[in-house]
């Protein structure tokens, strides 16, 4: 199993450029979580999904950012426009529907925006 | 609600000495609790979980942790610690079964020197 995968790791941009984040979670799972990290407010959960149908994006800051997952294999998140204080290193994690499946996590996606 | 207070931000130790790392959490319900390790440049994985049953959880990479009701704590100990346990760590406290929406603490760094 490859594990959940991120792509890019690294995002440079300059403010007001739409970016976008892609993730592929682990086969089968139910569940996918989009994650923020940053010095100042720690590990936020953005949205999630659960059978590819989102569930609860209160935690998305503001209208510049949205989420998609087409299919069972695929989610973006999309920045537009993207502001320097979006820098952060952004997580995608994927589990199983059964009760306290555990976590699995990418290896993020350091977006700087310039 | 729930929330999650990581005592200390920063832990150095020296190879082979015990550590703890403390966790304390308040919620109104039922509360299942998790330790997760970062790597640099990785994203977080599971060390161990509680759910229920034996108060004292063993979890990968020789860790362990002891959930205590009264106290409302779910430290994080190893009885003798190596230089790749250099790492951060970080508790969740999930209401809910649904471990992406665990609220997480803000993170212990843990430095083994040599």
């Amino acid at each position: 199993d490859a594990g959940v995968i991120q792509s890019p790791r690294h995002e440079v941009t300059e403010m007001g450029q739409e970016v976008t984040l892609r993730c592929k979670p682990i086969s089968g799972h139910d569940y996918l979580f989009w994650y923020r990290q940053t010095m100042m407010r720690g590990l936020e959960l953005l949205i999630y999904f659960n059978n590819n149908v989102p569930i609860d994006d209160s935690g998305m800051p503001e209208d510049r950012f949205s989420a998609k997952m087409p299919n069972a294999s695929f989610s973006t998140l999309k920045i537009q426009p993207s502001e320097p204080r979006d820098s952060a290193v952004y997580f995608c994690a994927s589990s199983l529907a059964k009760r306290n499946s555990p976590l699995h996590f990418g290896n993020g996606t350091r977006l700087t925006v310039t | 609600a729930q929330s999650v207070t990581q005592l200390d931000s920063q832990v150095p130790v020296f190879e082979e000495a015990p550590v703890e790392l403390r966790c304390n959490y308040s919620s109104s319900v039922s509360v299942y609790l998790f330790w997760y390790v970062q790597y640099p440049n990785q994203g977080l994985q599971l060390l161990l979980k509680y759910l229920s049953g034996s108060t004292l959880v063993k979890g990968i990479n020789g860790f362990e942790a002891e959930f205590n009701k009264s106290q409302t704590s779910f430290h994080l100990r190893k009885p003798s610690v190596h230089i790749s346990d250099t790492a951060e760590y970080f508790c969740a406290v999930s209401d809910d079964g649904n471990a992406g929406k665990s609220t997480f603490g803000d993170g212990t760094t843990l430095t083994v020197k040599p």
